[in-house]
């Protein structure tokens, strides 16, 4: 069984840009999570999807969004890219109804310069 | 609004000695508990679970975790550390149902001594 597959691996951005980071969940999950793991720091929550539509939001600037698709793949967006956005990006997946743990994806590390 | 604590940044263990990785946590309702181990520069990997019934949990690579509702702890514990152990470890958090997210503690750095 595949698991979570996130792409691209590593993004470099410039300052002010956009950036879109792309997460596949493990077949059968309908809800995605996504964190933000920045150099030093713990895990931050960012946004989670369930079954289409946003269940919960963290703590961070509209700038942040995201999306999830039909079959269940979720965007994760960053506009206006600054330096302090550089962080190793997470996305895991989990069955919402059954209370399943959640599978992490090895990451995105964007790179703004 | 439910929170995890992990009060020890850095815990140093010898080869073979047990280990101990504490947790703490607050949620409103019942809590789904968890741990994950993270290696440099990878994803979270899941070692183990508590959602409800026994207290003492096992999970991946020998590590258990034992859930104390009174003292609202959930300690990963392992009789005899092997070096291949050193990373990084978070405890996390979900309240039962409602649009709770996993909430995770600010992580311990396991590094066990050859």
């Amino acid at each position: 069984e595949a698991g979570v597959t996130q792409s691209p691996t590593h993004l470099i951005k410039t300052r002010g840009q956009q950036a879109t980071l792309r997460c596949s969940p493990i077949s059968g999950h309908t809800s995605v999570y996504w964190y933000q793991q920045a150099l030093g720091l713990g895990l931050q929550f960012l946004l989670w999807y369930d079954e289409g539509e946003e269940r919960n939001r963290g703590n961070f600037p509209p700038r942040f969004s995201g999306r999830q698709f039909p079959n269940y793949s979720s965007e994760l967006n960053v506009n206006a890219l600054e330096l302090e956005d550089s962080a190793l990006y997470l996305c895991a997946s989990f069955f919402y109804s059954s209370n399943t743990e959640a599978f992490f994806g090895q990451g995105t590390r964007l790179t703004v310069v | 609004a439910q929170s995890v604590a992990q009060p020890e940044d850095q815990v140093n263990v010898a080869e073979g000695n047990p280990l101990t990785v504490k947790c703490t946590y607050s949620v409103s309702g019942n809590p789904y508990l968890f741990w994950y181990v993270q290696y440099p520069n990878r994803g979270l990997q899941f070692l183990l679970k508590y959602i409800t019934g026994d207290n003492l949990v096992k999970g991946s690579y020998g590590f258990e975790a034992e859930f104390n509702k009174s003292q609202t702890s959930f300690h990963l514990k392992k009789p005899s550390a092997l070096v291949s152990d050193s990373a990084l470890y978070f405890c996390a958090v979900r309240d039962w149902g409602g649009n709770e997210k996993l909430t995770f503690g600010t992580g311990t750095r396991l590094t066990i001594i050859p």
